[in-house]
């Protein structure tokens, strides 16, 4: 069956960086796209950006340009989101969540990892 | 950015009742070309990740309890839960993914009252 497996808590400082990985099984790595989203907390969902494993692309939220980067190893089907300059308002729980690939771009969220909690606090 | 507006942010059913969920979203998510509405919605129970109900607007996710319908397009659409269970006490999401960045409602509490 299809999982996608995060990485453990982090606790960082401000201005520190973080790299969440997302480790999947259960189907072909690079017939599908990897989505980050995030959830602060008690609040909503919001889109961070998305990679392609098969060659790479990635399409990032404006929000986040500069300050994210997304890469895949297909040798793991492991997908890894790297967040830079880290402040109190990046505390928040990380999902990846696989979407096919339509239009150009990422179809609805299938699946979703189990979400890793970053907490950036001095 | 496409804005999607739900409506209730929150809602109180009584088992066995029908609960209703509205999104709105800014623009039009209809792709003209395959007629398709890349629009979907989204369970989340606490301490647990979304979990996709509805894809393409109307096309339940296998596995989800047929008595969860969505319906719409365009710019309208519409969860309906046809007989509250207690399992469904969850916040709902409504997203687009038409083009980026794909955004979500706000979120909906679904309640037993």
């Amino acid at each position: 069956q299809v999982q996608l497996v995060q990485s453990g808590a982090e606790v960082k400082k401000p201005g520190a960086s973080v790299k969440v990985s997302c480790k999947a099984s259960g189907y072909f790595f690079t017939t599908y796209g990897i989505n980050w989203v995030r959830q602060a907390p008690g609040q909503g969902l919001e889109w961070m950006g998305w990679i392609t494993p098969h060659n790479g692309n990635t399409n990032y939220a404006q929000k986040f340009q500069g300050r994210v980067t997304m890469t895949t190893d297909t040798s793991t089907s492991t997908a890894y989101m790297e967040l830079r300059s880290l402040s109190s308002d990046d505390t928040a729980v990380y999902y990846c969540a696989r979407g096919s690939y339509c239009a150009g771009g990422s179809c609805y969220f299938d699946h979703w990892g189990q979400g890793t909690l970053v907490t950036v606090s001095s | 950015d496409i804005v999607m507006t739900q409506s209730p942010d929150s809602l109180a059913v009584s088992l066995g009742e029908r609960a209703t969920i509205n999104c709105k979203s800014s623009q039009s998510v209809l792709y003209t070309s395959n007629n398709k509405n890349y629009f979907g919605w989204y369970q989340q129970k606490p301490g647990q990740p979304p979990k996709l109900l509805i894809y393409w607007a109307s096309t339940r996710e296998s596995g989800v309890p047929d008595r969860f319908s969505g319906s719409g397009s365009g710019t309208d659409f519409t969860l309906t839960i046809s007989s509250l269970q207690a399992e469904d006490v969850a916040v709902y999401y409504c997203q687009q993914y038409y083009t980026t960045p794909y955004t979500f409602g706000q979120g909906t509490k679904l309640e037993i009252k």
